[in-house]
């Protein structure tokens, strides 16, 4: 399995409601990555996972939770959100600390959200 | 983080070579990416050079890396309508926790 699976692909929620948007991989790697994307704009890092323990924040406000209860998932809960939080959400996961295995970073899909 | 630069726009006839250029400040990278988004969908990885090559092709593909002057570019030969699409440039480097630092992309339109 080389593969970043996400779930849900589609996401729409009311400002109070509180969702979680998930992402697996079995590839076995150490390092899991959060990473925001509104239209025609680049992916913006939000939080790093490494051998699960949180390693950065991008400074991302309270109402996302990021939570990584094994190896192989990431989790992003959503409470309270805004309607300018509507973007791409996208899982990425790699050999933490191996840079020369660039084959080791690999995105998932992604998760469509909309905030209403 | 450091910052990844690059046009934002580029239109080319179909048949014509592109070319989309892209800078970059963080002197520790090591891997520097070019990944291709079609609209509502997620990032493709194209190609990848490591920061002690200074050339690598692939297929329609070729990458030049200065790192002296810390530029990137990708060509594509043969632009066919199927390549338009976002570019981005990414590098990776221990400095960001090995996170991926994109440029703002290049829209590039291919036209018939």
């Amino acid at each position: 399995d080389t593969e970043v699976t996400q779930t849900p692909k589609h996401l729409v929620m009311g400002m109070t409601n509180k969702k979680s948007l998930k992402c697996e991989q079995h590839m076995g790697h150490r390092a899991m990555y959060w990473y925001k994307q509104k239209a025609k704009k680049p992916p913006e890092l939000m939080f790093v996972y490494s051998y699960e323990k949180l390693s950065i924040n991008e400074s991302v406000p309270s109402r996302f939770s990021p939570e990584c209860p094994n190896s192989s998932l990431l989790n992003l809960h959503l409470h309270a959100l805004q309607p300018e939080d509507s973007a791409l959400y996208l899982c990425a996961s790699s050999q933490e600390g191996h840079v020369l295995e660039v084959y080791g970073y690999t995105f998932g899909s992604g998760t469509r959200l909309t905030v209403v | 983080g450091e910052d990844v630069e690059q046009s934002l726009f580029l239109s080319v006839r179909e048949g014509d070579s592109s070319v989309i250029n892209c800078t970059y400040t963080d002197s520790s990278s090591t891997y520097l990416y070019w990944y291709k988004q079609e609209p509502g969908a997620g990032l493709q990885l194209l190609t990848y050079i490591f920061s002690n090559m200074d050339m690598k092709q692939d297929q329609r593909l070729t990458v030049l890396l200065n790192k002296k002057d810390k530029h990137l570019s990708l060509r594509i030969a043969d632009t066919q309508t199927g390549d338009s699409a976002i570019y981005f440039c990414a590098e990776r480097s221990s400095n960001s926790g090995y996170a991926l630092n994109f440029g703002k992309g290049t829209s590039l339109l291919v036209t018939p």
